[in-house]
């Protein structure tokens, strides 16, 4: 069965750091694209970043370019994301999605999502 | 980047009916198009990629068309676990946008 269990989130103050990771099972994590998209409660998604499975491709939304760095470690099945200089537009549920092998993306399996609340 | 425009925003819907969320992309993205259902307190499931392709386990009445910048999500006859908000997602090129959702409700 597949799983991407999240972990990580929690309350920062804005200027501040938090590193989320996504624990990965059931599947060959080293063959697949990861992704990781978010979603302020009770709006809608936004894709933040996504990673080949060797690191050599790596894309993010404008928004968070040069704050946050997706990383992952395809011994330990894991998926990271270091997210620096938080602001409060940041605040939201951040939920690892496994991405494509080849080909166009497309998720098909998520976590559960981890709450970020950037606030003072 | 692509803009995704979801039309309507919300819509009322009744136990058998047939519902279409219509999806359009800021320029042409061929087929790259897909569709989720996200429930409240829930992650999102991908329901349809490649705009017409139905996802692995789920119901025949989903169906998805289109090409191009226009796309359409069909539920055939509404099902009450069907009442969810709907997103569409282009997979052309990064950053993979979404569109803002459609929310299908009673």
């Amino acid at each position: 069965e597949v799983q991407l269990v999240e972990s990580g989130g929690g309350l920062v103050q804005p200027g501040g750091s938090l590193r989320l990771s996504c624990a990965a099972s059931g599947f060959a994590f080293s063959s697949y694209w990861m992704s990781w998209v978010r979603q302020v409660p009770g709006r809608g998604l936004e894709w933040v970043a996504n990673m080949r499975p060797d690191g050599g491709e790596i894309y993010y939304v404008d928004s968070v370019k040069g704050r946050f760095t997706i990383s992952r470690d395809n011994a330990k099945n894991s998926l990271y994301l270091q997210m620096n200089s938080l602001r409060v537009d940041d605040t939201a549920v951040y939920y690892c999605a496994r991405d494509k092998i080849v080909g166009p993306s497309n998720f098909d399996y998520w976590g559960q999502g981890t709450l970020v609340t950037v606030s003072s | 980047d692509i803009q995704m425009t979801q039309s309507p925003s919300s819509l009322s819907a009744s136990v058998g009916d047939r519902v279409t969320i219509t999806c359009r992309a800021s320029q042409s993205i061929s087929n790259y198009l897909n569709w989720y259902q996200q429930k409240p307190g829930g992650a999102p499931r991908l329901l349809i990629y490649a705009a017409s392709t139905l996802q692995s386990g789920v119901p025949s009445r989903f169906s998805g068309s289109g090409s191009g910048t226009y796309f359409a999500l069909t539920i055939s006859s509404l099902r009450p676990e069907d009442f969810a908000t709907y997103y569409c997602q282009e997979s052309y090129k990064a950053p993979l946008t979404f569109g803002g959702g459609t929310r299908v409700e009673i």
